[in-house]
């Protein structure tokens, strides 16, 4: 089955730590993207990647890093310079290229600091 | 620039009821419109879309029709069930479907 893979479903994180976010597609899209949901709210962007090797700051960037060195993997890492890192992180994926693109999420990672 | 704005919830209905959940837009082209869907602990999954004016996106009996005039999107259910409570977020893209601009929200209990 196609679809987006996200790991792990819970995280914690200490002070000071940095920790890593997975998401892995198998449906050969070329755009993916990175949200975060606190809640009661919408999504906001973090980071979006066009294609291999290239990727964008969306709205709220400061405190993470990405790298998408593969086209199936989006890591997102939540530095510990992210002072309020709690909250829910959904990965997206697209086709990329348009007219209209769809974008399919993955199950998400609830992150929670000790 | 580009937003969505959806009628705030929580919104609460009983089994049954008619559901209208309004959105609106401001876009700086010619947006596709979508409806995505949140059910407790996942992530969204697409309810329905829209690419032209006057479009009317459909699936699982929900339905919004694409309304250049107002700017409007407003999703639309005859006789909801328990099982459609959810968060139901509204959408666009522009045609490059670079980034997508999703509203706030809104969150729906069905009650039996």
């Amino acid at each position: 089955d196609g679809g987006i893979t996200q790991s792990p479903k819970y995280l914690f994180r200490k002070e000071g730590q940095n920790v890593t976010l997975s998401c892995e597609q198998n449906l050969n899209h070329d755009a993916m993207y990175w949200y975060r949901q606190d809640p009661g709210q919408g999504l906001r962007l973090i980071y979006y990647s066009q294609i291999v090797n290239d990727f964008q700051k969306g709205d709220i960037a400061e405190g993470y890093s990405v790298s998408r060195e593969k086209k199936e993997s989006f890591p997102l890492t939540v530095t510990s310079a992210q002072k309020n890192p709690t909250a829910f992180y959904l990965c997206a994926s697209s086709p990329g290229g348009a007219p209209m693109n769809i974008q399919y999420f993955g199950a998400g990672t609830r992150l929670s600091v000790l | 620039g580009n937003s969505v704005t959806q009628m705030e919830g929580p919104v609460t209905l009983s089994e049954e009821a008619f559901l209208t959940i309004n959105c609106t837009y401001t876009a700086t082209g010619y947006p596709s419109l979508f409806w995505y869907v949140q059910y407790p602990g996942e992530g969204l999954q697409l309810l329905l879309k829209a690419t032209k004016a006057d479009d009317k996106g459909s699936n699982k009996g929900f339905e919004a029709t694409y309304r250049k005039e107002t700017t409007s999107f407003h999703l639309e259910k005859g006789s909801v069930q328990v099982s459609d409570s959810a968060v139901y977020f509204c959408a666009l893209t522009l045609n490059y479907g670079q980034n997508f601009v999703f509203g706030p929200g809104t969150r729906l209990s069905v009650l039996p």
